[in-house]
């Protein structure tokens, strides 16, 4: 499984774009990076997932180097409401890799 | 559509107690997990099953046991319980990792406390 590597915490102002970056030297080649984040008292929820490039959905964009050693996910416009912790996790290729396995995360503070 | 579902949603035991956690999913997905998260600390893989009749061991696996008799349940069982395993515990499920968009589905958490 590849290591992955966060800043353990950041705080952000309410109405800016928060860059959050993951480091994960030894992703193979069928690897997904895919982004998790968890409320307080909650279960995690799945935000985004990308291979290559850059994605974006409704929530958050991710971007990839070509390298895919890091990955970066960007939160547009924060608000107090994405106050949370935001796990990256590499793995779960096409090639049986069924273990889903979480670092500590990085856990996002906005403040008023 | 309840998604994932976790009984119950609070316990307290005693040690040296036994007990046994259900996770549910109505998704028909075939990779089931359970998690344990420590206070400040992130998710830690206990035991995962790859389909029904099957379980596997994750990163802290002692203490527990799993059970996959159905596609739908995966149960948790602690057989003697002890402080060090007070904690909350979460299940997951996923369709078949791999690939795009298919992502884990999570309950919402069993807080244990083992006294």
């Amino acid at each position: 499984l590849a290591k992955t590597t966060q800043p353990i915490s950041m705080d952000s102002y309410e109405g800016q774009e928060v860059n959050i970056t993951c480091s994960h030297n030894n992703i193979a080649t069928n690897d997904y990076i895919t982004w998790y984040q968890q409320f307080p008292s909650q279960g995690p929820r799945f935000i985004i997932q990308g291979y290559k490039t850059k994605v974006t959905n409704e929530v958050a964009s991710l971007f990839i180097p070509a390298d895919r050693k890091s990955s970066t996910l960007s939160l547009p416009r924060v608000s107090l409401s994405d106050t949370a912790v935001y796990y990256c996790l590499v793995g779960l290729s096409n090639f049986g890799n069924e273990k889903l396995t979480f670092g500590t995360g990085t856990r996002l503070t906005i403040i008023p | 559509n309840a998604g994932v579902t976790q009984t119950p949603k609070f316990r307290v035991l005693k040690t040296g107690q036994s007990m046994t956690l259900l996770c549910a999913q109505d998704m028909n997905h075939e990779y089931m997990y359970w998690y344990r998260q420590d206070p400040g600390m992130g998710l830690r893989l206990i035991h995962y099953s790859v389909g029904e009749g099957t379980t596997a061991k994750g990163e802290v696996p002692d203490g527990y046991n799993v059970s996959r008799l159905k596609k739908q349940n995966f149960l948790l069982g602690l057989e003697s319980a002890a402080p060090s395993q007070t904690s909350v515990y979460f299940c997951a499920s996923n369709p078949e990792p791999g690939g795009m968009n298919t992502e884990a589905f999570f309950g919402q958490g069993t807080r244990l406390t083992v006294v």
